[in-house]
């Protein structure tokens, strides 16, 4: 079975400050890890993924992950917020070899001016 | 952008009635999802398929029913609407080969119950 936690329904941040929105996972083999982005009214794109090449993985808009096996996590983080950045975030898991994606359950950031 | 189509994208329904929401998929994947998105929920799973006439309940499959009769069709069927069903529901597929395993989502169908 698998598993994604994403700690703080709801995060603000000050426009130019550091991103950093956490997720850990549970899995019982090496997984894929995703994060995804949905804007207002809008669905979810991909923002980046982690397969295994490398444990920083670089996405779309200046957002980043680390994958650290030690600690189950796959935080995200951009260190500039800007105010395009406000948006909710999920984070995904999947083991691979054809099973399905699990999403946690979101985390919404706020920027302030 | 994958090719994921959700039909309706809006539909106002009475309580008690059947509503049926397609989605269609022109990737060849191999699941496909149905997920309610509520403030304060997140994104929650209804059912899902892996295959025609392949499916799985979700955490939240009480009230809904689904069917796959084609690997690019996937139907999910409010069988008696009711008012707490009043959602934003999306589509996604997904295909597990390789590193290829992220999801893709559609653009969702707003649905409310009166």
């Amino acid at each position: 079975a698998q598993s994604v936690t994403q700690l703080g329904s709801h995060v603000s941040v000050s426009e130019g400050a550091l991103v950093l929105l956490r997720c850990n996972y549970s899995s019982s083999v090496p997984p894929y890890l995703f994060w995804y982005v949905q804007y207002p009214n809008q669905g979810l794109q991909l923002l980046l993924k982690y397969t295994s090449a490398a444990t920083l993985v670089k996405g779309i808009n200046g957002f980043e992950a680390e994958f650290k096996k030690s600690e189950t996590s796959f935080h995200l983080t951009k260190p500039s917020a800007h105010m395009r950045d406000a948006a909710e975030y999920f984070c995904a898991v999947s083991p691979g070899g054809y099973q399905k994606v699990t999403f946690g359950t979101g985390t919404k950031l706020q920027v302030i001016p | 952008d994958a090719g994921i189509t959700q039909s309706p994208r809006h539909k106002v329904t009475e309580t008690g009635t059947p509503v049926t929401l397609r989605c269609h998929q022109t990737e060849n994947h191999r699941y496909m999802y149905w997920y309610r998105q509520d403030p304060g929920h997140g994104l929650r799973l209804i059912h899902y398929s892996y295959g025609v006439k392949d499916t799985d309940k979700g955490e939240v499959s009480d009230g809904y029913s689904v069917s796959r009769s084609k690997t690019e069709d996937f139907l999910l069927t409010l069988e008696s609407a009711t008012s707490s069903q009043t959602s934003v529901y999306f589509c996604a597929i997904s295909d597990g080969e390789g590193v290829n395993t992220e999801a893709f989502f559609g653009q969702g169908t707003r649905l409310t119950v009166v």
